[in-house]
């Protein structure tokens, strides 16, 4: 156990949709990025919020966005959906953003888009 | 374009095997590399590597970084089906808030 954790589990949506997907990061941690991890690849980097302010950001489009709170939690919300979104969503959270700082991960969403 | 390639990508051995794991890496702007296993959903933390040629060890598990030439290895010794899983390496960058992963190596341990 980590002590990250992301909600839903599973959700199922249809494309067109919207959906928010949400992350608490280990306590005392205030850095969070997001991964996209398709069947049989490694994760995809989405970004990364660092103490609330969008730190990085990986080749994915506008409408993949996200949010981080003053208590360091996070949302990726992504809008149109598109079959391709179909994937686990991973996020993980460190201490500091410097690339010296292990993340740990949460267990993950996994979003189904029919 | 930043590449971080795995090999190989999938293994099957025995109980007891020795096998090792690759990871190399073209990155700009380098700063450590991880290693994860994942099993069923959440890659777990292994390794963290900066330093070239100071090898990390936790129990069967060992790694190393090689800065020179750009690569890693993961070691896993006297195999057993529990080490099944997906071993994912990844970069992480200098000041910079992203990282890169590779695809993963696929690990199958027969009884």
């Amino acid at each position: 156990e980590t002590g990250v954790t992301q909600s839903p589990t599973h959700l199922i949506k249809t494309r067109g949709q919207q959906v928010t997907l949400r992350c608490s990061s280990q306590s005392g941690h205030n850095t969070v990025s997001w991964y996209q991890q398709a069947l049989g690849q490694g994760p995809q980097f989405i970004f990364q919020y660092y103490r609330e302010e969008e730190n990085g950001r990986g080749n994915f489009p506008p409408r993949f966005s996200g949010l981080q709170f003053p208590n360091y939690s996070s949302e990726l919300n992504v809008n149109a959906l598109e079959l391709d979104d179909s994937a686990l969503y991973l996020c993980a959270s460190s201490l500091g953003n410097s690339g010296r700082n292990t993340q740990y991960f949460g267990p993950g969403t996994r979003l189904t888009v029919l | 374009e930043d590449k971080v390639v795995q090999s190989p990508l999938s293994l099957v051995v025995h109980e007891g095997d020795t096998v090792t794991l690759n990871c190399s890496y073209e990155v700009t702007n380098f700063r450590s590399l991880l290693w994860y296993k994942q099993e069923k959903k959440a890659p777990t933390f292994l390794f963290m590597l900066t330093s070239s040629g100071i090898e990390k060890k936790s129990g069967r598990l060992s790694s190393i970084l090689d800065k020179k030439e750009l690569f890693s290895i993961l070691n896993i010794t006297a195999t057993q089906t529990g080490d099944s899983a997906i071993y994912l390496c990844a970069v992480l960058y200098t000041n910079a808030g992203k990282s890169t992963f590779g695809d993963g190596t696929t690990l199958t341990v027969k009884p």
